[in-house]
């Protein structure tokens, strides 16, 4: 079962750009992250969104998680070539689990 | 800043053999786990392990798969008996507690032939 599906897959942009991933799922979450893979790494993970409606800034990301905890969106501004790789989002569906599931990824190319 | 680490960084093995992936968590944390993703595909859950035991395992995770904390550093996935369709990256992961940052190791490449 798909519990998490994010979109789009692919996305191709110039530098410059700005740009949103969403992450989507008829279940809620306790609490979501973000997290970057680069080839042949583990995810790195880039925030953790608790509260519904909350907002999260870490430089030219800026990460919401939905009022109802179901959604999650990734928006970054001015993307530079640095931003290339693949973003994950990851859920808690019950808070003092022992797992995160994992979305379906979004691979980024941000071209000079 | 302190990270987990893997070995070996690509396993080559064939079918019906045993593998044993390793893993170094970092030292004071007390929750691990291990993913797998298979070429071109999502992350997926294997496993959970805390306190000397498994906490959480989903369906992948087979009477062919253990995992073992032989001592107090390393962290083991022992694949009995591998399949092709085990071939995947597999990461591992730790915390320091419940619903805090993971941290994950490099991975291991494994390929089943």
């Amino acid at each position: 079962t798909q519990l998490l599906e994010q979109s789009p897959q692919f996305l191709s942009i110039q530098e410059g750009e700005n740009l949103t991933v969403y992450c989507n799922s008829s279940s809620v979450f306790s609490s979501l992250q973000w997290y970057r893979q680069e080839p042949g790494e583990g995810p790195v993970l880039l925030v953790t969104v608790v509260t519904g409606g909350e907002v999260k800034k870490l430089k030219r990301l800026t990460f919401q998680f939905g009022d109802a905890r179901k959604d999650s969106s990734l928006h970054i501004t001015a993307a530079q070539p640095g931003d290339t790789g693949l973003y994950l989002c990851a859920g808690e569906r019950t808070s003092g689990t022992y797992k995160y599931i994992f979305g379906t990824g979004t691979r980024l190319k941000v071209l000079a | 800043e302190p990270e987990v680490t893997q070995t070996p960084s690509h396993q080559v093995t064939q079918m019906g053999q045993e593998v044993i992936l390793r893993c170094v968590p970092i030292s004071n944390h007390l929750y691990f786990y291990w993913y797998r993703q298979i070429l071109g595909q999502k992350v997926e859950f294997l496993v959970s392990f805390y306190n000397n035991e498994i906490s959480e395992k989903s369906e992948i995770f087979d009477d062919q798969f253990s995992v073992e904390r032989p001592d107090g550093s390393n962290f083991t996935l022992k694949i009995r008996s591998t399949k092709l369709e085990d071939s995947a990256m597999y990461f591992c992961a730790s915390s320091l507690s419940l619903g805090e940052k993971l941290f994950f190791g490099s991975g291991t490449q494994l390929s089943v032939l």
